[in-house]
């Protein structure tokens, strides 16, 4: 079974629009931790947002907001304020167990984002 | 910043040829990993190494091993290439610690094999 499933392979959004990427996890680990990653046309994989199984709070980081759904076993990215900089691949990506730990992170297949203008 | 380096961006090599990739990171990490990208099934870990001499086997390590004698370098080698293992390589590392524990990528080597 997929650990990681991104079901949108690609995704259109207007400038200055908020737009919602999917991701949904599968682990019997009470402990772990979920990530988003973009990457650019060039190539580099760049960190965005982290989130702790244990986190009372969904984590944001400046536009982007990580909408945690432990029970649907959900961790979707937000973008707020879409700019045409964020035309890129986004990456979800699991880490079971807890941190410290020396667990690989999982990650699913993407997804295209084209911001309009 | 942390900075992870891999030795060539873009590769050509021949059906049959030995391949090395290298990968070096500059902060100290103990972990470091061998990602695979292709379209379609994102990444892929091919190895990784907890630390120094430590290495495991990630979920394709078929047609590949690795090599971490010293902490900083994380080496990938396609013994004997195959048009099969024409992909994008990723190396990343990793602290092993308390915290979110982010991986740090390289740029990537985009290997063709022909």
């Amino acid at each position: 079974a997929q650990k990681i499933t991104q079901t949108q392979p690609g995704m259109f959004v207007q400038e200055k629009e908020a737009v919602t990427l999917d991701c949904t996890y599968d682990t019997s680990d009470p402990s772990y931790g979920l990530f988003w990653y973009k990457q650019p046309s060039s190539g580099e994989m760049i960190f965005l947002i982290y989130q702790g199984s244990y986190d009372q709070q969904n984590a944001t980081e400046g536009r982007y907001s990580l909408n945690f759904q432990k029970a649907r076993k959900s961790a979707n990215l937000v973008i707020s304020a879409s700019q045409l900089g964020d035309s890129a691949m986004y990456f979800c990506a699991m880490r079971e167990g807890l941190s410290g730990s020396a667990r690989q992170l999982t990650f699913g297949s993407g997804t295209q984002l084209t911001v309009l203008p | 910043d942390v900075k992870v380096t891999q030795s060539s961006r873009y590769l050509v090599k021949r059906t049959g040829e030995k391949v090395f990739l290298e990968c070096v990171q500059d902060m100290d990490h103990e972990n470091m990993f061998w990602y695979r990208q292709d379209p379609g099934l994102g990444l892929r870990l091919i190895y990784f190494s907890y630390d120094v001499k430590m290495k495991e086997k990630g979920d394709i390590p078929e047609g590949y091993s690795v090599s971490r004698e010293k902490k900083e370098r994380f080496s990938l080698i396609l013994e004997s290439a195959s048009t099969n293992q024409t992909s994008m390589y990723l190396c990343a590392s990793r602290y092993q610690g308390p915290g979110a524990n982010v991986l740090t990528f390289g740029a990537g080597s985009r290997l063709t094999v022909l």
